[in-house]
Parts: structure tokens; C-alpha cells; sequence
């Protein structure tokens, strides 16, 4: 199994601003993805960050809009620039475990933008 | 493109009734199952997973077989408890799709004392 950490755990945000979350795995990993998982709703995968390549994006996703960066095998942030309402949602960091394909999610990141 | 389609809720229990959350599936490949939970103020967490027709995974007291013929994994607990209050999202992941999951759109169930 795998162990992740996110940062913050919750932020409050004004309008226009950008936020910079945090993830960090206990073990080396190839992958890592970012999901959103908006008010009452399943989760959306926003991109893949894979150490080493820029991130991939999923569709109605950008990189202007959701930065990723993937510097070491264990760590990887998400920011949330130009910050409007529509943003506010949780933010969930996962990483794949090495069999069957099951995920292992963070605590993930409630943000509200007012 | 993979799609799951759960039962939708929310569902309203009584403790120690038995508990039905059906999903079913349509992917490109050959999928591996999962059922995650997220507990209120919480991530989501693993609670169980089938990687080939006809497994059944279990955990908890909660149960879901793999049926390839119908393309369900339908969750089920026997007597379900309050502390099993929380949102169950049915996903799958197929080894061809990059490690990615598709998940179901959830389904929140309340048990009352």
C-alpha cells in the first residue's frame, strides 16, 4: 500500500487567485493523477503526472489553467490558477498500486473560492 | 470509451438490514473492479476489488462478485451498521487505459440507528 500526504487540507481562496496543493507519496511511484471531485458529484480525473515528461491532460482540462509539477518520484503539487467559484471542489491526489490496478487516494483538499 | 453506472441514491437504511448497491460496467478491455468507500470528511479508500470473472471480493462483511456475463459488480452487506454511513463509488481500471480508473458517480448511504 501506499501512504498520501496532501497540503493544505483545506483552504478558503478569493476570486482570481491561484493555490498550489501539495502531494506527497511514502514510496517511489511512476504515476501519479489529480481527480476533482466537485460538490455531490463522482470524481474527474483532471491529468496524469508522470516524473520526468509534463503532465497529460484529460479533455476540459488545460496546462494555463491546472500547472502540474512531478519533480521526483514521491512528490508532485497541482495549482489552481485565475480561481473562480466554479473551482471550488475537492481535490484528490492518487497514485496506482504495483498489482490489480487499485488506487491509492490522499485525504484530498477541500477548496472554496469566494 | 469505459463507462460505470450506479444504482443511484442516496439510501436510507435501517441498521442491520441488508444492503443492494448495484453497478454495472462497459469497457474497451478486460477490467480489473473496485469498490471504493469515502467516508464523510475523508478520501476515498480501497474496499474491495475483483480482477477476473467470476472473483468476489469481500471486506468488511461486504461482498461483490465479478460478473462478466452480466457486467455487474453489484456491493452487498448482510446487516449493515452506522458506522457504514458514507459514499460508495463502484470504478474500474483496465491495464491498457495508463492506470486510470473510471469511476461511478457514487452513491451515498445513511444508516440509522
Amino acid at each position: 500500500s501506499a501512504v498520501i500526504s496532501q497540503k493544505p487540507s483545506r483552504d478558503i481562496c478569493q476570486r482570481g487567485t491561484s493555490l498550489t496543493i501539495q502531494c506527497q507519496v511514502d514510496s517511489q511511484v511512476t504515476m501519479m493523477f489529480w481527480y476533482r471531485q466537485q460538490p455531490g458529484q463522482s470524481l474527474t480525473l483532471i491529468a496524469t503526472a508522470n516524473q520526468g515528461s509534463e503532465a497529460t491532460y484529460e479533455s476540459g482540462f488545460v496546462i494555463d489553467k491546472f500547472p502540474i509539477s512531478r519533480p521526483n518520484l514521491t512528490f508532485s503539487t497541482l495549482t489552481v490558477s485565475n480561481m473562480s467559484p466554479e473551482d471550488s471542489s475537492i481535490y484528490l491526489c492518487s497514485v496506482e498500486a504495483a498489482t490489480d490496478n487499485e488506487q491509492f487516494f490522499g485525504p484530498g483538499t477541500r477548496l472554496t473560492v469566494l | 470509451g469505459d463507462s460505470v453506472t450506479q444504482m443511484e441514491g442516496p439510501v436510507t437504511l435501517s441498521e442491520e438490514a441488508f444492503l443492494t448497491i448495484n453497478c454495472t460496467y462497459t469497457a474497451t478491455g478486460y477490467p480489473s473492479l473496485f469498490w471504493y468507500v469515502q467516508y464523510p470528511g475523508e478520501g476515498l479508500q480501497l474496499l474491495l476489488k475483483a480482477t477476473k470473472a467470476d472473483d468476489k471480493g469481500s471486506n468488511k462483511g461486504f461482498e461483490a462478485t465479478y460478473r462478466k456475463e452480466t457486467t455487474s459488480f453489484h456491493l452487498e452487506k448482510g446487516s449493515v451498521q452506522v458506522s457504514d454511513s458514507a459514499v460508495y463509488f463502484c470504478a474500474l481500471s483496465v491495464n491498457t487505459n495508463a492506470g486510470k480508473s473510471t469511476f461511478g458517480d457514487g452513491t451515498t448511504l445513511t444508516v440509522k440507528p
